[in-house]
């Protein structure tokens, strides 16, 4: 069974960058889709991007102009970049697994809260 | 974006219970749905796909129907570990998007 672990800081300033790794282990990272969903407490869940082994990639409208979303296939892991973060960033970041030829979600990481303060 | 909408919000229910969820979208999706449970601190699992397959694992209580625009989760007997916020969401569009959660209390 494929297992995924977030990493990187649990706070971040406002305006700065929000930056975090997935890990994967168990399996390999490629002929998958991945993806980062986050959840603000207390709140529902927000898709935020997926990234393909070979590199390409598929982000929220919403964020797009802030997301960067990369994979390192020699470490087996994959990871965010979100800029000019401000307070509605904070949240609970998920990584997760797209089902083999579908679209949703089979793996999922522990997930990470992020705090965006000052 | 299609728009996702679960109702109710909340469902008080009781060990027993058969519990029924609704998930409408927007438009036309087909069956390009799941169903998600998430318990509090936790991250959500995978219940169903495609509608109505039961993912490997999850117990046969648990059932999905519908398409098109409208879909059910149904919980056929209600256990202490089903006590949980349920998600639906939609894989017809690229855009992934879900519902805003039906959480089932005592």
């Amino acid at each position: 069974q494929v297992q995924l672990q977030e990493s990187g800081p649990g706070l971040v300033k406002p305006s700065e960058t929000l930056s975090l790794t997935c890990s994967v282990s168990g399996g390999s990272i490629s002929n998958y889709h991945w993806s980062w969903i986050r959840q603000p407490p207390g709140k529902g869940l927000e898709w935020i991007g997926y990234i393909y082994y070979t590199g390409s990639t598929n982000y929220n409208p919403s964020l797009k102009t802030r997301v960067t979303i990369s994979v390192d296939t020699s470490k087996n892991e994959f990871s965010l970049k979100l800029i000019s973060v401000t307070a509605a960033d904070t949240a609970v970041y998920y990584c997760a697994r797209y089902s083999y030829g579908g679209g949703y979600f089979d793996n999922w990481g522990q997930g990470t809260l992020v705090t965006v303060s000052s | 974006d299609i728009q996702m909408t679960q109702s109710p919000s909340t469902l008080s229910a009781s060990v027993g219970d058969r519990v029924t969820i609704t998930c409408r979208a927007s438009q036309s999706i087909s069956t390009s749905l799941a169903w998600y449970q998430q318990k509090p601190g936790r991250a959500p699992k995978l219940l169903i796909y495609r509608a109505s397959s039961l993912e490997s694992g999850v117990p046969s209580s648990f059932s999905g129907s519908g398409s098109g625009t409208e879909f059910t989760l149904t919980i056929s007997s209600l256990q202490p570990d089903d006590f949980a916020t349920y998600y639906c969401q939609q894989y017809y569009s690229y855009l992934r998007t879900f519902g805003q959660g039906t959480k089932v209390e005592f």
